[in-house]
């Protein structure tokens, strides 16, 4: 247990449906992340906020749409996703500091169908 | 770019077998290094973390890492692996840039499976 929680755990979606992730940490950490990982590819960053402003956006579609409303939560808005977006999605924060290590939720894993 | 390579995708031990991991990074000066462990179905756990000062550093399940900045590695070893640290390991840097922070850039990972 590090903390960051995540829901929904498991998630299948067909490609015209609107969900959205929702991640939830109350460590006091000032940046949150969003990542990707699919099978035999490396951890792919896809967001990340810091002090609640975008800082980073990797150039993931539209179809992804982050939100961070404060410090302590992240949602990650879905919409008209393909079946290759289907991975597990894994939540992270940091606490303040040059080189802070991230502590990881244990992910959605999303099915698109 | 900056990149990570973990040039092991599967190793098989036998419990109580030693275990070394292998990390290599591509980067002129010296990042923040890391490992993290992932159970199935589960997230990321931090092993341990290498900044500055002494190059071997300790973490935690009895893992330890030696970063030797010749060879540009990062290598995981633990001297006795138990059933329970079959997981996949991922080795992860920050490229410290003069004081402000880059973001980690993680390898592909290592599957480790542990044999009775």
């Amino acid at each position: 247990e590090t903390g960051v929680t995540q829901t929904p755990r498991h998630l299948v979606m067909g490609m015209t449906n609107k969900k959205s992730l929702k991640c939830e940490q109350h460590l006091g950490h000032n940046a949150m992340y969003w990542y990707k990982q699919s099978a035999k590819k490396p951890l792919e960053l896809m967001f990340v906020y810091s002090l609640e402003e975008r800082v980073e956006n990797n150039s993931v579609p539209s179809r992804f749409s982050p939100e961070c409303p404060n410090s302590s939560h992240l949602f990650l808005h879905l919409h008209t996703l393909q079946p290759e977006d289907s991975a597990l999605y894994l939540c992270a924060s940091s606490p303040p500091g040059t080189g802070s290590e991230q502590y990881f939720g244990p992910g959605t894993r999303l099915t698109v169908t | 770019a900056q990149s990570v390579t973990q040039p092991d995708i599967h190793i098989t031990v036998s419990e109580g077998a030693s275990l070394e991991l292998r990390c290599n990074y591509s980067y002129g000066a010296t990042p923040y290094l890391f490992w993290y462990v992932q159970s199935p179905g589960q997230g990321l756990q931090l092993l341990l973390k290498y900044f500055s000062g002494d190059t071997l550093v300790q973490g935690i399940k009895g893992f330890e890492a030696e970063f030797k900045r010749s060879q540009s590695s990062f290598n995981l070893r633990k001297p006795s692996v138990h059933w329970s640290d079959a997981a996949e390991y991922f080795c992860a840097v920050v490229m410290n840039y003069g004081g402000s922070q880059g973001n980690l850039i993680f390898g592909k990972g290592t599957k480790l499976s542990v044999k009775p």
